[in-house]
């Protein structure tokens, strides 16, 4: 296990495409977080899963997105329809406890043209 | 509100001088401050957490409630200390970390 693992590293897409980017985090980890990055901004948060369950969404993430962890292990982030402001860095990042610091996998850039 | 600010976008120091990264946050609970460190190509990774009191890479950060501030100091920076600083807060029983939109150290010979 190196870590959290985030592909594709790179996505280029048409807008109005659907699209679905997959974490592995690291496997004793049971709390999978999403957050997004743009340049010249620190990373927002997306959404939480606590082993298989969605605890909580940010209002960033409209309709248009919406995120899996089926089995508590891999989480996928799946954008429909997608836009030109969805332009940015996919951050995935795992924690075992409380306390805990994220371990953040490299992240999916996403360009929508 | 959760909210973290760091007022330097971009810090410049010549190495073995002293850095400081500013960092204050407006939260009304009891925070918990985490700096984050990404230097060139590589993924963000944890710096250090003031619950850990610790230094790492030389590097010591104090918690001032009465300033809500963190800033990240040390001493003598190194040019491998160049690299994207970001500080972040998470209150006890929330599992939203926020993030500062980050400061850009550079360190030069």
């Amino acid at each position: 296990d190196t870590g959290v693992s985030q592909n594709p590293r790179h996505k280029i897409t048409k807008r109005g495409q659907n699209v679905t980017f997959r974490c592995d985090p690291i496997s004793e980890h049971n709390r999978l977080y999403w957050y997004r990055q743009t340049l010249g901004q620190g990373p927002e948060f997306l959404t939480y899963f606590q082993n298989e369950a969605q605890l909580e969404k940010s209002r960033l993430l409209s309709d248009r997105f919406s995120a899996e962890r089926p089995k508590g292990s891999f989480s996928t982030l799946e954008i429909q329809r997608t836009e030109q402001g969805d332009s940015a860095m996919y951050l995935c990042a795992s924690r075992l406890g409380q306390g805990d610091g994220y371990t953040f996998g490299s992240g999916t850039r996403l360009t929508v043209v | 509100a959760q909210r973290v600010t760091q007022p330097e976008k971009l810090l410049s120091v010549f190495k073995g001088a002293p850095v400081e990264l500013k960092c204050n946050y407006s939260y009304s609970g009891s925070p918990e401050l985490f700096w984050y460190v990404q230097y060139s190509r590589q993924r963000l990774q944890l710096l250090l957490r003031h619950i850990s009191r610790e230094s790492i890479k030389g590097f010591t950060a104090d918690l001032n409630k009465g300033e809500t501030s963190f800033h990240l100091k040390k001493p003598f920076a190194q040019e491998e200390d160049s690299a994207m600083y970001y500080c972040a807060l998470r209150s006890y029983n929330n599992n939203d970390m926020r993030f500062g939109a980050g400061t850009r150290l550079t360190v030069k010979p």
